[in-house]
């Protein structure tokens, strides 16, 4: 089974600045997606970035981008810019790319705060 | 629609009854997750629906959960016996096919008193 780890309970960052939020996961599956998905005081579900395993270059969405390194099984997302709205939990997640499989399996989150 | 909605937004009951979740995905979306959110934890999978077809409800934490999707569309998730343990965030989340960005609902907050 896979397994998602986000050993950051919490972060804080200054506005304008950068921070990085790390995930890592355990699989014996060689085709994956992994997300980050964003979770603000509404309580909704926000998909913020993925990127496919197969796929060397580093996703990027406007100021997030990934740094996917395979073969350590890491999946850090950097948030450049930080901005207020920023504040949310952000979860870690993988998806398998075998048919039938294609539940998300999430991390614990890790809890971001902006200072202003 | 829209988007996925899911009814009630709360709900409040008390040990021992049963409840029945609602989840009504975006309109032509083959797929139909659902997940539980424990307080502090991330989702996890409860069961999904292709169409009407149930293939996985491994999640399922014991037979007194289940779901329905009769239709292929709106879905169902009845807890039976509600224990205090089941009080949880239960998300929907539909997708056009199973291995498309899955939409996720605004979730329904139960507690179980």
């Amino acid at each position: 089974a896979q397994t998602v780890t986000q050993s950051q309970p919490e972060m804080s960052v200054q506005e304008a600045e950068t921070v990085t939020l790390s995930c890592t996961y355990d699989t014996s599956e060689s085709d994956y997606y992994l997300f980050w998905y964003k979770q603000p005081p509404s309580r909704q579900m926000i998909l913020v970035i993925r990127q496919e395993a197969y796929k060397q270059q580093n996703a990027t969405e406007n100021r997030f981008s990934v740094n996917f390194q395979k073969a350590a099984k890491s999946f850090s997302l950097k948030i450049s810019d930080s901005q207020l709205g920023d504040a949310a939990m952000y979860f870690c997640a993988y998806r398998s790319d075998n048919f039938g499989n294609e539940k998300l399996t999430f991390g614990t989150g890790t809890r971001l705060t902006i200072i202003p | 629609g829209a988007g996925v909605s899911q009814s009630p937004r709360y709900k409040v009951t008390k040990r021992g009854q049963d409840v029945t979740l609602r989840c009504d995905p975006i309109s032509s979306h083959a797929t139909l997750y659902w997940y539980q959110q424990a307080l502090g934890q991330g989702p996890e999978f409860l069961t999904y629906f292709n169409y009407e077809a149930q293939p996985d409800k491994s999640g399922l934490p014991s037979d007194r959960f289940s779901a329905e999707r009769p239709e292929g569309s709106i879905s169902t998730l009845t807890i039976q016996r509600t224990e205090q343990r089941d009080s949880a965030m239960y998300r929907c989340a539909s997708s056009p096919k199973p291995d498309y960005e899955q939409y996720f609902g605004p979730g329904t907050r139960l507690t179980v008193t």
